[in-house]
C-alpha cells in the first residue's frame, strides 16, 4: 500500500531563509508525486509534480523539488522563503488508478 | 479555460439529514475525484468518476455515493449526516488517459454537522 510521510507539522522560518518541508514515500510501483499549497480557506493549488525523467523538479513560486529513489523522498525547497509563502503544503503520491493519498500537511510560517 | 467550481461554499446541516454537494470540472477534463479534508488533516479520497461510472472507492461507507453527469460534472451525497462528516469536501478534476493524470482542485465546500 502507498503512504505519505511528512516530517514536521509546523515549520517556521525568517523572511528570506531557506524553506525546507520533508516527504518520504512508501509505494510499491513507481511513484507519481506530487506537493500542492493550501491557503487558508481555500482549495489545494498544484507546486509541483514528478512522474518521469529529470529528477529534480521546478513548480511555481520558486519552489522545487527533487526525487531521490533510493531515500523514498520527494522534499520541497524554496531559497529565499516570502511572507506569501505562509500556508499548509501537503505531500502526495499518486496509484495508477490516480487516487491521490496524502501526508498529513506542513504548515509553514514565515516571519517578517 | 474555466477551472473547478463547487457549490455552495458553506453547509450547515443537522445529524441524519441529508446533502448534495456539486463540481463542476475544469474545461476538458473527463474525470472528477473528491476527498474529505477533516480540520486539521490531510484530504482522504472519498471516491472517482469517469465516464458517469465509479472508478474507485477510498475507505467510507456506502451513505456516501456520487454521479458524474454527461458534461462531466459531478455530485456527493452524504445521507444520515453524522457529526464526524463535518469537514472540507474537495472535488478535483483531471483528464484521464494522459498518463499521469494531475489532479486539479476546486475551492471546496466546508459542511458543518450539528
Amino acid at each position: 500500500a502507498q503512504s505519505v510521510t511528512q516530517l514536521g507539522s509546523h515549520v517556521s522560518v525568517s523572511e528570506g531563509a531557506l524553506v525546507l518541508l520533508r516527504c518520504n514515500y512508501s509505494s510499491s510501483v513507481p511513484p507519481y508525486l506530487f506537493w500542492y499549497v493550501q491557503y487558508p480557506n481555500q482549495g489545494l493549488q498544484l507546486l509541483l509534480k514528478y512522474t518521469t525523467g529529470a529528477t529534480l523538479v521546478k513548480g511555481i513560486n520558486g519552489f522545487e523539488a527533487e526525487f531521490k529513489k533510493s531515500e523514498t523522498s520527494f522534499h520541497l525547497t524554496k531559497p529565499s522563503a516570502h511572507m506569501s509563502d505562509a500556508a499548509e503544503y501537503f505531500c502526495a503520491v499518486s496509484d495508477l488508478g490516480g487516487k491521490l493519498i496524502f501526508g498529513q500537511g506542513t504548515e509553514l510560517s514565515v516571519k517578517p | 479555460e474555466t477551472g473547478v467550481t463547487q457549490s455552495p461554499t458553506h453547509l450547515i446541516k443537522t445529524r441524519g439529514q441529508q446533502v448534495t454537494l456539486r463540481c463542476s470540472s475544469q474545461s476538458g477534463h473527463n474525470t472528477v475525484s473528491w476527498y474529505q479534508q477533516a480540520l486539521g488533516q490531510g484530504p482522504q479520497f472519498i471516491f472517482q468518476y469517469y465516464r458517469e461510472e465509479e472508478n474507485g472507492r477510498g475507505n467510507f461507507p456506502p451513505r456516501f455515493s456520487g454521479l458524474q453527469f454527461p458534461n462531466y460534472s459531478s455530485e456527493l451525497n452524504v445521507n444520515a449526516l453524522e457529526l464526524d462528516d463535518s469537514a472540507l469536501y474537495l472535488c478535483a478534476s483531471s483528464l484521464a488517459g494522459q498518463g499521469e493524470e494531475t489532479q486539479y482542485f476546486g475551492p471546496g465546500t466546508r459542511l458543518l454537522v450539528l
